[in-house]
C-alpha cells in the first residue's frame, strides 16, 4: 500500500512570508503528526491530529498551525516566516488503535529554507 | 521529566565491522521502544518495535534488545555494509495505541561505515 506522501519535498522561502506543508498519510490511518527536525535537535513534536480534531501540541509559537480534513489528510502552515524555521519538516502518521503499537510511518519530509 | 539519551553521538566504523549503539531512557510509563533508521533528507524508517516483555528482536542485520529494569536498549548492527550509514533515533512511547503525546525521542546516533 502506499505510504505517506508529504509536499513539496523542497522548497525556499524569504523572511515574512508563510508556508504551507501538505501530508496524506497511509489509508485507514486516522492519525496525523507533525515534526520540526533541525541538525542537533533532533526531531521536536509540533502537533498532532485525529478525526480532524487537534489532539496535542507541542511547544511552538503560534505561528505554527495545522489542520485535518475529513479524509484524514492534514496540512501545516507557518506565517512570518523566521531564519530559525528553517528545517526538515516530517509528517507520520498511525492507526491510532488501542490495540496497536502506535507505530509510526514517516513521509520523506518537506525541507525548507528560509532566505 | 521523560528522556531519552543515545551514546555515542556520532560512530565512524570500517565496512564489514559490528557495531553497538546504546539507548538509555527515564521514561513513565513505559509501553515500548522503537528503534527508527533515517537516512540523510528522508524519513525516519522503523527498525524495530519492542514491548515490556520483549527483550531481544531482530530485523536482518539489526538485533534490538532491551532491558527494562535498567531502563536500557541498544542496538547491534552485523557485518556493517555502506548503506548503514544513517541516524538511528531511539524513541520511547509510555502509552499503547498511538498519541504523539506520549512520545520521546532520542537525538539519534549518527553512524558513517567508510569502505
Amino acid at each position: 500500500k502506499a505510504g505517506v506522501t508529504q509536499t513539496p519535498r523542497y522548497l525556499i522561502k524569504t523572511r515574512g512570508q508563510q508556508v504551507t506543508l501538505s501530508c496524506s498519510p497511509i489509508s485507514g490511518h486516522r492519525s496525523v503528526s507533525w515534526y520540526q527536525q533541525t541538525p542537533g535537535q533532533g526531531l521536536q513534536f509540533l502537533f498532532e491530529y485525529f478525526s480532524e480534531t487537534q489532539r496535542n501540541k507541542g511547544n511552538f509559537p503560534g505561528r505554527f498551525s495545522g489542520r485535518q480534513f475529513s479524509n484524514s489528510r492534514s496540512e501545516m502552515n507557518v506565517s512570518t516566516l523566521e531564519l530559525g524555521d528553517s528545517a526538515l519538516y516530517l509528517c507520520a502518521s498511525s492507526l491510532w488503535d488501542p490495540a496497536d503499537t502506535g507505530e509510526l510511518f514517516f513521509g520523506e519530509g518537506s525541507r525548507l529554507t528560509v532566505l | 521529566k521523560n528522556q531519552v539519551e543515545q551514546s555515542p553521538q556520532s560512530l565512524i566504523i570500517l565496512e564489514g565491522k559490528n557495531c553497538t549503539l546504546q539507548c538509555n531512557y527515564t521514561v513513565s510509563p513505559f509501553s515500548n521502544l522503537r528503534w527508527y533508521k533515517q537516512d540523510t533528507g528522508r524519513g525516519p524508517v522503523s527498525l524495530t518495535i519492542m514491548t515490556f516483555s520483549e527483550n531481544t528482536k531482530s530485523n536482518g542485520r539489526y538485533t534490538a534488545t532491551l532491558d527494562a529494569d535498567t531502563k536500557q536498549s541498544s542496538l547491534h548492527i552485523t557485518a556493517s555494509q555502506l548503506s548503514d550509514s544513517a541516524s538511528y533515533i531511539c524513541v520511547v512511547s509510555a502509552y499503547s495505541g498511538g498519541g504523539a503525546d506520549g512520545l520521546t525521542f532520542g537525538k539519534g546516533t549518527h553512524l558513517i561505515i567508510q569502505p
